[in-house]
């Protein structure tokens, strides 16, 4: 099974601020099976970013996916107050038993 | 406009059984892969099963294998988890999701309880 590691566990930022969050895979992974979500509290999660890179769709340009191998980021270039949320990276790269990570809480400062 | 709604959660005791169902519109439900996907109160996301597009091939995560079975009906745009010796560490909202290149469209869940 491969293993996310997301850190850190919970930011505290101000809005405007630079996000960046990480994800780390045990094993390597394509790049193309690698998807971010976004989640509030009492809402289902909401797809930001598949491939490692591309945005799903109606999601703004501040947000922006990169990475290979093991390692990949999500950035929030600058923070909106509705993106204070708790942030999951999730791993189809090792078809078809998926994984997700623990998640990053992104909080206000 | 694509729409999944669960139901079928609720109050179980210990080793019991549960049947969820999720209704699946606005697309072409045999066309995609679909999956459970469970998160326990507080805690995070964990995905817990997949069927295929022709229902022929499913999987699970270790910790439901032998207790939970996906199914789906494509006449009736339909997804299953039935769940049975149900644990309390069952305990989770339970989203039925759609499968392409990541989850993009989700259901608003439907709560199952685990408790004697």
């Amino acid at each position: 099974e491969i293993v996310l590691m997301q850190s850190p566990g919970t930011l505290s930022l101000s809005p405007g601020e630079r996000v960046t969050l990480s994800c780390r895979a045990s094993q390597s992974i394509s790049s193309t099976y690698l998807a971010w979500y976004q989640q509030k509290p009492g809402q289902a999660p909401r797809l930001l970013i598949y491939g490692a890179s591309s945005r799903a769709t109606g999601i703004p340009d501040r947000f922006s996916g990169s990475g290979s191998g093991t390692d990949f980021t999500l950035t929030i270039s600058r923070l909106e107050p509705e993106d204070f949320a708790v942030y999951y990276c999730q791993q189809y790269s090792a078809s078809p038993t998926w994984t997700f990570g623990q998640g990053t809480k992104v909080e206000f400062k | 406009e694509v729409q999944l709604v669960e139901s079928g959660g609720g109050l179980v005791q210990p080793g019991g059984s549960l049947r969820l169902s999720c209704a699946a519109s606005g697309f072409t439900f045999s066309d995609y892969w679909m999956s459970w996907v469970r998160q326990a109160p507080g805690k995070g996301l964990v995905w817990v099963a997949n069927i295929k597009p022709n229902g022929r091939e499913e999987y699970y995560v270790d910790s439901v294998k032998g207790r939970f079975t996906i199914s789906r009906d494509n006449a009736k745009n339909s997804l299953y988890l039935q769940m049975s010796s149900l644990r309390v560490d069952d305990t989770a909202v339970y989203y039925c999701a759609r499968f392409w290149s990541g989850f993009a469209y989700w259901g608003q869940g439907t709560l199952v309880t685990v408790s004697s």
